[in-house]
């Protein structure tokens, strides 16, 4: 069965610093990975996703993320962020495309 | 012209009731899913729809039901509400053919039991 852990429930940083969110999965088959966002009270948005290739995937807002099959992790980072990337992040994984199984999220708390 | 649309938002009800939330996607996919998110914000799949047939039921009470009445449509009725049963329960929609994984989410339906 596949699994995702994201050790992390909160982590506070301040304005235009780098921040990095882990991401660590369980899976005996391939998998599709994805880092989502939710900002509060409304639904999930893609921030980005691994199917192949290339192991260093960029997605929206400045954001991308490393798969590492050697160590099973997929973790999030962005550079400088941002008070409006205030919000709640979560991993998931799907092997081959069907059922989307979420990690219990990270709260990116970005401070001034 | 929002893709994955549920109503209500917003809802309040007492124990015992039995209250409906209805989904629409228009985006032209053909899966459809029902998630539900607990007040620690875990995320965990109920049921999903392929062109209005049942794929995915996941370990849930049998007092929800789910309906499909076509591959646009995706509703979900609770009977006998519990106090246990609030939580956030959001629609999603997935693409066919590429089988990529993503999906595509509505905002959310906030159920409330008193």
């Amino acid at each position: 069965a596949q699994s995702v852990t994201q050790l992390d429930s909160q982590v506070p940083v301040f304005e235009e610093a780098p921040v990095e969110l882990r991401c660590n999965y369980s899976s005996s088959v391939s998998v599709y990975l994805f880092w989502y966002v939710q900002y509060p009270n409304q639904g999930l948005q893609l921030l980005l996703k691994y199917l192949s290739g290339s192991t260093l995937v960029k997605g929206i807002n400045g954001f991308e993320a490393e798969f590492n099959k050697s160590q099973t992790s997929f973790h999030l980072r962005k550079p400088s962020v941002h008070i409006s990337d205030t919000a709640e992040y979560f991993c998931a994984v799907t092997p081959g495309g069907g059922k989307l199984i979420f990690g219990s999220g990270t709260r990116l708390l970005v401070r001034p | 012209d929002t893709a994955v649309s549920q109503t209500p938002k917003y809802l309040v009800t007492q124990m015992g009731n039995d209250k409906s939330i209805k989904c629409e996607q228009n985006l032209g996919h053909d899966t459809m899913y029902w998630y539900k998110q607990d007040s620690k914000k875990f995320l965990k799949i109920m049921f999903s729809y392929n062109n209005k047939e049942l794929i995915i039921n996941e370990t849930v009470p049998n007092r929800f039901s789910p309906k499909s009445p076509d591959k646009a449509h995706l509703n979900l009725h609770i009977n006998s509400l519990e106090l246990g049963d609030s939580a956030v329960y959001f629609c999603a929609s997935r693409p066919d053919g590429l089988h990529t994984g993503e999906l595509f989410f509505g905002e959310g339906s906030r159920l409330t039991v008193l």
